[in-house]
């Protein structure tokens, strides 16, 4: 069955410190990669996403994240975090196929202390 | 524009009893999401309506689960009876469709926390 997992449930920053989240996936097909994020209190929302191209991509608030397909990675990061990037990170896959869905991962709470 | 809208947001009941959640997606959205989110892990999807039609409920328990989208827009879910398993997130997302050739974006509502005593 398809999984994905994201190593880290629990991170805690210094502002300024940089930010890797790994995110690795099991389904060997054609994938499409997400990461969400839910701020305190507030709703899941998309952060960034890859379907194909330039395997580096670029979201909202100085987000990126890296698609190494070798390793069936997706990893998010951020070279300087701020304290209002304190919220849940979830990493999610959706399968190309006919039976599209996503997958999320368990999450990584991320807190950023100021 | 107006989000993905759900109610009630907190909803606590005793065991064996119903309990139904209400979702109204982002107008022009065909596809709509239901979501089960417990406590430390991801959402995982319930079912997938595209328009009225439920296309993939395959992790949906039916025996005490049911949802519908009468008129393709507005959905509920219903628990009957509730069990203590069930306190959780309950979430409702919507897109414009699946995505089957492509993709396209889910957008998320606030959830229904369920507290199950």
């Amino acid at each position: 069955a398809q999984s994905v997992s994201q190593h880290n449930h629990h991170v805690i920053l210094s502002e300024a410190a940089s930010l890797e989240l790994g995110c690795n996936y099991s389904y060997g097909g054609t994938v499409n990669l997400f990461w969400y994020v839910q701020y305190p209190g507030q709703h899941l929302q998309l952060l960034l996403k890859y379907f194909s191209g330039d395997p580096l991509v670029k979201g909202i608030k100085g987000f990126e994240a890296e698609f190494i397909k070798s390793k069936f990675s997706f990893n998010l990061r951020k070279p300087s975090v701020q304290w209002s990037d304190t919220a849940e990170y979830f990493c999610a896959v959706g399968r190309m196929d006919s039976s599209y869905k996503l997958i999320f991962g368990s999450g990584t709470r991320l807190l950023v202390r100021p | 524009e107006a989000g993905v809208v759900q109610s009630p947001r907190y909803k606590i009941i005793e065991k064996k009893q119903p309990v139904a959640f209400w979702c109204n997606p982002i107008s022009g959205h065909n596809t709509l999401y239901w979501y089960l989110q417990n406590l430390g892990q991801g959402p995982e999807l319930l079912i997938r309506y595209e328009n009225e039609e439920a296309v993939d409920d395959s992790q949906l328990p039916k025996d005490r689960f049911s949802a519908e989208r009468l008129k393709g827009v507005d959905s509920t879910l219903k628990i009957q009876p509730a069990e203590l398993g069930d306190s959780a997130v309950y979430l409702c997302a919507s897109s414009l469709d699946s995505g089957t050739s492509g993709y396209n974006e889910q957008f998320f509502g606030p959830g229904t926390r369920l507290t199950v005593l």
